[in-house]
């Protein structure tokens, strides 16, 4: 589905531990980004990358952490997981930017308890 | 602070009539607005666009309209069809800065057959 793959596609996770979600894409696209949906919310980004080892943080970045080590892979850490943090969290790609529109993952349904 | 905002949360529609969702803005920097499409359990994917240049994309059953002075953008379905039942996410860019898109809250669009 456009190259972008999210792991885990759920997971279960206690308060307190840390928890790190994937993104993998093939199309090369120099920008990545982590979203959250909530009901009320709509969609709100995390974090985003623009190149490898270059991120920079969104609008509900508190809490979260990311890594761009390789063009392929984005990862998102719960450096200690809430029960706030319960959501449905997805990654997308864009190969120039938001004026060109955003390629998203199937999502990562992730349940703090 | 929502710098797009979809004021309905849900509409319901009778197959073949037309359905039209609504998205204000406030952000007058954004030069770029998308609508997007979610199925449940599925990542969001991409509908239409239109640019500021503009006032009205067509594509389709599909129709964007967007009204700058008003800071408003309407998407019409024409007719619409049971599968057309999502949820529709508008979204908007600004060329200047991080070029990030930002989202509504959704409406959940219901074609009744």
């Amino acid at each position: 589905d456009a190259g972008i793959t999210q792991s885990p596609r759920h997971k279960v996770t206690e308060t307190g531990t840390p928890v790190t979600l994937r993104c993998h894409q093939t199309e090369n696209h120099r920008y990545m980004y982590w979203y959250r949906q909530d009901p009320g919310h709509g969609l709100r980004l995390i974090h985003y990358s623009y190149g490898v080892k270059d991120t920079d943080k969104g609008e509900v970045s508190d809490g979260y952490s990311v890594s761009r080590s390789k063009t392929e892979d984005f990862l998102l850490t719960l450096e200690s997981a809430t029960s706030s943090q319960t959501s449905v969290y997805f990654c997308a790609i864009s190969e120039n930017g938001g004026n060109y529109g955003y390629t998203f993952g199937s999502g990562t349904r992730l349940t703090v308890v | 602070d929502q710098q797009v905002k979809q004021n309905s949360p849900s509409l319901s529609v009778q197959e073949g009539r037309i359905s039209i969702l609504n998205c204000d803005y406030t952000n007058s920097m954004f030069d770029y607005f998308l609508w997007y499409k979610k199925y449940p359990a599925e990542g969001p994917t991409f509908l239409i666009s239109i640019s500021s240049i503009k006032d009205k994309n067509e594509d389709g059953r599909f129709t964007v309209f967007l009204n700058k002075s008003a800071k408003h953008l309407s998407l019409h379905i024409v007719p619409s069809q049971p599968g057309d039942s999502a949820v529709y996410f508008c979204a908007a860019s600004a060329r200047t800065g991080a070029n990030n898109l930002f989202f509504g809250t959704g409406t959940r669009l219901t074609v009744i057959p």
